[in-house]
């Protein structure tokens, strides 16, 4: 079965400091692994996902995520955060194209000036 | 990107009362549709697996007989909260992927509903 661990459940930093929101994941098949974003009582906004290819991949809004399969994880970074980028934030795994999500827990991304 | 509508955004309604809430894929057809429940300040439970044409896969621990789930076409997807009690108060969140394409893409989500029963 399928796990998605986030291992922050909040991240306060000050505007336009670095920021690594942390995700491992468990899966005993090939996983498909993806980053949303979800602002206060709204659905959820894909920022970046890895299907295969280059570990690192590029999201919307500046923030990109690694691939480790050795360290089974998928962390998510931004090298300079903005006020804006205050939100939820979703780590979330899947074994095949057409099967759920299965998400973590989130992690609350505060930033202030 | 790929569009999907959940209406209606926010309904009250009395305890005892059944509540429909539609997810539509705009510009895509889905096959399958995914319904989740989201409780404040946490993640996204996956209630339900939505198939068009036959009948959906819950959850365990998710009651099918209160939440009715109905596929009729390959854009739409209805939830129905039946008999609901405050205890069912709760963000619900649609998503769909685009599996006529045959290709592995992200989940497209809609905007949510949030339920209130009083």
């Amino acid at each position: 079965a399928q796990s998605v661990t986030q291992l922050d459940s909040q991240v306060p930093v000050f505007e336009e400091a670095p920021v690594e929101l942390r995700c491992n994941y468990s899966s005993s098949v090939s996983v498909y692994l993806f980053w949303y974003v979800q602002y206060p009582n709204q659905g959820l906004q894909l920022l970046l996902k890895y299907l295969s290819g280059s570990t690192l991949v590029k999201g919307i809004n500046g923030f990109e995520a690694e691939f480790n399969k050795s360290q089974t994880s998928f962390h998510l970074r931004k090298p300079s955060v903005h006020i804006s980028d205050t939100a939820e934030y979703f780590c979330a795994v899947s074994d095949q194209a057409g099967t759920a999500l299965i998400f973590g827990k989130g992690t609350t991304l505060s930033v202030s000036s | 990107g790929a569009v999907v509508s959940q209406h209606p955004s926010w309904v009250i309604c009395k305890s005892g009362t059944s509540v429909k809430i539609e997810c539509r894929s705009l510009d895509f057809q889905a096959t399958t549709m995914f319904w989740y429940r989201q409780f404040p300040k946490q993640s996204l439970m996956l209630m339900a697996t939505s198939n068009e044409g036959s009948k959906a896969t819950y959850e365990q621990g998710v009651e099918k007989d209160k939440f009715l789930i109905n596929h009729a076409s390959l854009t739409l997807s209805t939830l129905t909260v039946t008999s609901a009690h405050p205890e069912d108060s709760s963000f619900y969140i649609c998503s769909a992927r685009d599996t006529v394409r045959g290709a592995i893409t992200e989940a497209f989500f809609g905007q949510g509903t949030r339920l209130t029963v009083v």
